[in-house]
């Protein structure tokens, strides 16, 4: 089985950083995928995680640690646009589906 | 880009009536997925199917069936539709490893 913590809700400064952070236990772990899903619509990639280490892709950082079951994603320069669930999304080894959570609800302020 | 077409973005449906949701992907993809998303839930699995004929049950399958009947298509039933299952109900589809699921855009369906 899977399980999975994520922050239910954050809020942050247009312009910030901001880091959400994801545990999770699995048994068996072959990487962690991260996607945003805006309100209403689908959720879309955003990374990949395999190895231990931070990953950068422009304004998004995902970091993993497999020894710690531990998650995070960093986002910089915060846009008004950045406003979304972030769901974290451990891949189990052996299995033919991907396990969500519930998902950190991010709300930028100006 | 992959593409994950859900046939209906919104319905409403009467309590008992038997509901159709289609997904088509276009990239030959083997494995696709039935989710269901409700608020403070999360996104919690009906069914997959990993092959044209194949069907796996996930977490909440009650109420649903499922047809793959073509590689391209996933279909989503729901038998006899109660209020109940209300929701909104995502398609994906992969081909697995790092490559992640791509989404269909959702269908909204409201059961009155």
């Amino acid at each position: 089985g899977q399980n999975i913590d994520q922050p239910t809700e954050m809020t942050a400064t247009e312009g910030a950083i901001v880091q959400i952070n994801c545990t999770y236990q699995t048994s068996g772990f072959n990487g962690l995928f991260w996607y945003q899903q805006h309100a209403g619509e689908a959720p879309t990639f955003l990374s990949y995680n395999v190895l231990d280490g931070l990953e950068e892709k422009g304004r998004f950082s995902s970091f993993l640690s497999r020894s710690k079951g531990y998650s995070y994603l960093l986002l910089k320069e915060l846009q008004m646009k950045d406003s979304a669930s972030y769901l974290c999304a451990p891949d189990q080894t052996g299995a033919n589906n991907l396990f969500f959570g519930t998902g950190t609800r991010l709300t930028v302020i100006p | 880009d992959v593409k994950v077409t859900q046939s209906s973005r919104y319905l409403v449906k009467r309590t008992g009536e038997k509901v159709f949701l289609e997904c088509v992907q276009d990239m030959d993809h083997e494995n696709m997925f039935w989710y269901r998303q409700d608020p403070g839930l999360g996104l919690r699995l009906i069914y997959f199917s990993y092959d044209v004929k194949m069907k796996e049950k996930g977490d909440i399958p009650e109420g649903y069936s499922v047809s793959r009947e073509k590689k391209e298509r996933f279909s989503l039933i729901l038998e006899s539709a109660s209020t109940n299952q209300t929701s909104m109900y995502l398609c994906a589809s992969t081909q697995g490893g790092d490559y992640g699921y791509t989404f269909g855009s959702g269908t909204r369906l409201t059961v009155v």
